[in-house]
């Protein structure tokens, strides 16, 4: 199947600084990419639907001063948590669904565990 | 609307006896669904897909699942657990632009 690469894979950084996650799909076009955070023994929480070239979609209760989407190509997706706080601390995964057909799958990345001190 | 309902946080079975997660979905078009599987400090796995095509989906590790628009549910089925079964299973539901996943069911296997 299709490849989304997520990069880091984990990061630990200070209360106060930033930190930017790429997701990329290695060898499709993706026109939708979809953010979400999973805290430890939950399900998986949709922050946001990032469209190629327009601005992100935000769920409610998302802030989206603090993370910051950009889908500035087909085939890359940054999501950036300013200002990092030990509550942001959590496991973020990125997906990315094919151009064109709503029934494909999403293909996901393999997450990015984040841990602010 | 969308919404998918895991009717089980956690489900425990013995190796070899079957096993069954249940999910039940609401959406205003008509959906695809599909079941993942994550395993501890792992990314997701697509286990089956439901396209519209044939009601009984077969996926990966024997596992399989039947959409039942009547009942609007997905189960997710497999005849034998094995060990290396056990993980945590989320029911999604994709509709127009909107992914929506299930809260998940962990699934035990008892030796």
């Amino acid at each position: 199947g299709a490849v989304v690469s997520q990069h880091p894979s984990w990061v630990i950084c200070k209360s106060g600084t930033s930190v930017k996650i790429e997701c990329r799909s290695l060898d499709f076009q993706a026109t939708t990419m979809f953010w979400y955070r999973q805290f430890p023994k939950q399900s998986l929480m949709l922050m946001a639907t990032s469209n190629e070239g327009s601005k992100a979609t935000y769920e409610q209760g998302v802030e989206k001063d603090k993370f910051l989407i950009n889908h500035a190509s087909l085939t890359l997706s940054t999501l950036t948590v300013t200002s990092a706080h030990p509550e942001d601390s959590s496991f973020y995964i990125c997906s990315a669904s094919l151009v064109g057909a709503m029934n494909t799958e999403a293909f996901f990345g393999q997450g990015t565990r984040l841990t602010v001190v | 609307a969308q919404s998918v309902t895991q009717l089980d946080s956690h489900v425990s079975v013995s190796e070899g006896t079957p096993v069954l997660l249940r999910c039940n979905y609401s959406s205003s078009y008509s959906p695809s669904l599909f079941w993942y599987v994550q395993h501890p400090n792992k990314g997701l796995q697509l286990l089956l897909k439901y396209t519209s095509a044939a009601t009984l989906v077969k996926g990966i590790n024997g596992f399989e699942a039947e959409f039942k628009k009547s009942e609007t549910s997905f189960h997710l089925t497999k005849p034998s657990a094995h060990m290396s079964d056990a993980a945590e299973y989320f029911c999604v539901v994709r509709g127009y632009q909107k992914v929506t996943f299930g809260t998940g069911t962990k699934l035990q296997v008892i030796p």
